[in-house]
């Protein structure tokens, strides 16, 4: 089976821009989730999508917004674009997302590095 | 919110165990534990989960003890290609009705030596 693949791998941007960024997930699997990883803050949760809809947010501005599209793939957009945005954006997909205080394994993408100048 | 606690950076030499521990003391009753591995530059990887006493795959063993306020993932034999961030989660309530998020930490940072 294909892994999960995120597209593009790498970014650069200027501050006020927007950006897309692309994830397919494992093929099977309803839920997207989004993380963004930085040095100083670590792995921090954006938002989850399953079967079209999201059912969880982290705390991110209104400017972090995410969709997922019939076939479970998943886009995360940015707009105006501040130079505290540049990270390592990670997607993960699994089968299903939780029940009681069991969730499912995750399978993340290897990223898309975002630069903002 | 069960927060977890566990080491910054640990040290060890290649052949050796290594157990690296974490403190959950407020975990909720039905959660169950699970650790990711991660190296530079890529997504972190799935280890192992557990809900109590022991767990052991082909990677790793997951040792909780009876009370579950900490847990310990054990890596038999380590090698370079083991130095790695893992992070101990527990899944922390949604802001979605019914929905679970994993909250990562800052990981514990394995270095293996030669």
């Amino acid at each position: 089976k294909a892994g999960v693949t995120q597209t593009p791998r790498y970014l650069i941007k200027t501050r006020g821009q927007q950006v897309t960024l692309s994830c397919s997930p494992i093929s099977g699997h309803r839920s997207v989730s989004w993380y963004q990883q930085t040095p100083g803050q670590g792995l921090q949760f954006l938002f989850e999508y399953f079967s079209e809809t999201q059912r969880n947010k982290g705390n991110f501005p209104g400017r972090f917004s995410g969709r997922q599209f019939s076939n479970s793939r998943s886009e995360m957009n940015v707009s105006t674009l501040e130079l505290g945005d540049s990270a390592l954006y990670l997607c993960a997909s699994s089968p299903w997302s939780g029940s009681g205080g069991l969730l499912s394994p995750l399978h993340f993408g290897n990223g898309t590095r975002l630069t903002v100048t | 919110l069960a927060k977890t606690t566990q080491p910054i950076s640990m040290d060890s030499y290649e052949g050796q165990e290594v157990n690296i521990t974490c403190s959950h003391n407020n975990i909720a009753t039905n959660d169950y534990i699970t650790w990711y591995q991660q190296f530079p530059s890529q997504g972190p990887r799935f280890i192992i989960q557990g809900y109590k006493t022991k767990v052991t795959n082909e990677v790793a063993s997951l040792f909780i003890p009876a009370d579950r306020k900490s847990s310990t993932l054990s890596l038999p034999r380590v090698s370079l290609s083991d130095t790695a961030v893992y992070y101990c989660l527990s899944p922390a309530q949604g802001s979605g009705a019914g929905s679970y998020q994993l909250t990562f930490g800052k990981g514990t940072k394995l270095s293996v030596i030669p």
